[in-house]
């Protein structure tokens, strides 16, 4: 990977409320993309991920679609909980040739009750 | 519980001296990845290594870095003449060959 770009940095929603992480990426030859949660001085944790086949995926109140064409991909959080609340950083991964993970620069996501 | 082990949790060095930051991947695991994560940013790739070899180590400082994955015992990331601008959390990741990252609970280094 090269470069990864995720907007917003912060997001402020109302609990119930969808929230909606972009992230745009530069290297065509990547192929798995997924999404971490940190809480505060916690580690990040794997929340969804999606390989370059296909074009959706979801897990109950988390999806992520990707776009190949135009690079981009988006994490999408429904009916958000106070307990969502945390930084999210998408991924990615270019595969054979490349080991690293590249990632975007976090979102702070603060649900109010 | 067999998730990715990190010690020590928080490591207070002053400048000059040596940290050893450890880690033990998931049972099954062979592939081992430190990032290091400065306050309020990303995590940035170090090195990436397999048993008794380093594979890509692109993200790692030329000097005073080095990491090592012995065919026994954890990984090791080991900083040298420590400045404060090491001052970070250094996480490790841990996978199956081309799987999923597994982060351990990452080592607060701070350099005073």
């Amino acid at each position: 990977g090269e470069n990864v770009e995720q907007h917003p940095s912060t997001l402020s929603v109302q609990e119930g409320d969808s929230a909606v992480i972009k992230c745009t990426y530069s290297d065509s030859a990547s192929n798995y993309f997924p999404w971490y949660k940190q809480e505060l001085g916690k580690r990040p944790q794997l929340i969804i991920d999606i390989r370059s086949n296909v074009g959706e995926k979801k897990d109950q109140r988390i999806a992520v679609t990707l776009n190949k064409t135009a690079k981009h991909f988006s994490l999408h959080i429904t009916e958000t909980q106070p307990e969502d609340s945390a930084v999210y950083f998408c991924a990615e991964f270019a595969g054979a040739g490349s080991y690293q993970l590249t990632f975007g620069k976090g979102t702070k996501l603060s649900v109010i009750p | 519980n067999a998730g990715v082990m990190q010690n020590p949790r928080h490591l207070v060095r002053r400048r000059g001296q040596e940290a050893r930051l450890r880690c033990s991947p998931m049972k099954g695991h062979s592939h081992v990845y430190w990032y290091r994560q400065l306050p309020e940013e990303g995590l940035k790739f170090m090195v990436y290594l397999q048993k008794e070899n380093i594979i890509d180590e692109s993200g790692m400082p030329k000097e005073r870095f080095s990491a090592e994955f012995p065919k026994e015992g954890p990984s090791i990331l080991r900083i040298q003449q420590v400045v404060r601008g090491d001052s970070a959390a250094y996480f490790c990741a841990s996978s199956t060959f081309s799987g999923e990252q597994y982060f351990g609970p990452g080592t607060r280094l701070t350099v005073t």
